[in-house]
């Protein structure tokens, strides 16, 4: 599996918009770049995920760096609600599906 | 859509107590997981089946748990006995086939005395 790098935490105030980081230096070229997100006290939550381009849902932003290298999340404007711990996933086509979480990167929003 | 349902919410148990907990997937979800997640650490599979076969059970330890998915749709994971490092968060998560996103439940927080 690829070894990620995450800042521990991060701090960003409502309304503003917020860039979270991810190096995956060993990623393969066929891993996809999966973001989850965990609130407190519930299940981890799908955020978006992306191989080579940038993506973009209703919830964030996946910004992939051209040596895909590492990746940024980006949240446009952050709310109270955003406030959780995300993690950066790279994704093998041989894992069939399985999900290997490192720390994440705590995100305090403050209003 | 009705999401991942695991029950219970919460269990206490004493060492070397049996345990079990239940996880009922998405509709028409074919691959299912299971994931430990111990205060303070991201999630750690525990076990993955696809319909009602085992993918990978590889950091599950066979000693003391267990799991199975008759049919191909509920499932549940058995800890006997019980230790105190068993102590976490009992993940569930379905997906629609793997490699796809996975959708999680709230979990079964458990607690060991």
């Amino acid at each position: 599996d690829a070894k990620t790098t995450q800042p521990n935490s991060m701090e960003s105030n409502e309304e503003e918009p917020v860039h979270l980081p991810c190096n995956h230096s060993t990623i393969s070229g066929t891993d996809y770049i999966h973001w989850y997100r965990q609130l407190p006290s519930q299940g981890p939550e799908y955020v978006i995920h992306g191989l080579t381009s940038n993506v973009n849902n209703r919830m964030a932003s996946l910004a992939i760096a051209e040596d895909r290298k590492s990746s940024t999340l980006i949240l446009h404007r952050a709310t109270l609600r955003d406030a959780a711990v995300y993690y950066c996933i790279p994704l093998t086509g041989t894992s069939y599906g399985k999900l290997t979480f490192g720390q994440g990167t705590i995100l305090t929003v403050h209003p | 859509e009705a999401g991942v349902a695991q029950s219970p919410r919460y269990k206490i148990i004493e060492k070397r107590q049996s345990v079990a907990f239940w996880c009922n997937p998405i509709s028409g979800h074919a691959t299912l997981y299971w994931y430990q997640q111990i205060l303070g650490q991201g999630p750690k599979l525990l076990i993955q089946f696809q319909n009602n076969g085992v993918v990978d059970d590889s950091q599950l330890p066979k000693d003391r748990f267990s799991a199975e998915r008759l049919k191909g749709v509920d499932s549940t994971l058995k800890i006997q006995p019980a230790k105190l490092e068993d102590s976490a968060v009992y993940l569930c998560a379905s997906s629609p086939q793997g490699n796809q996103p996975q959708h999680f439940g709230d979990g079964t927080r458990l607690s060991i005395l």
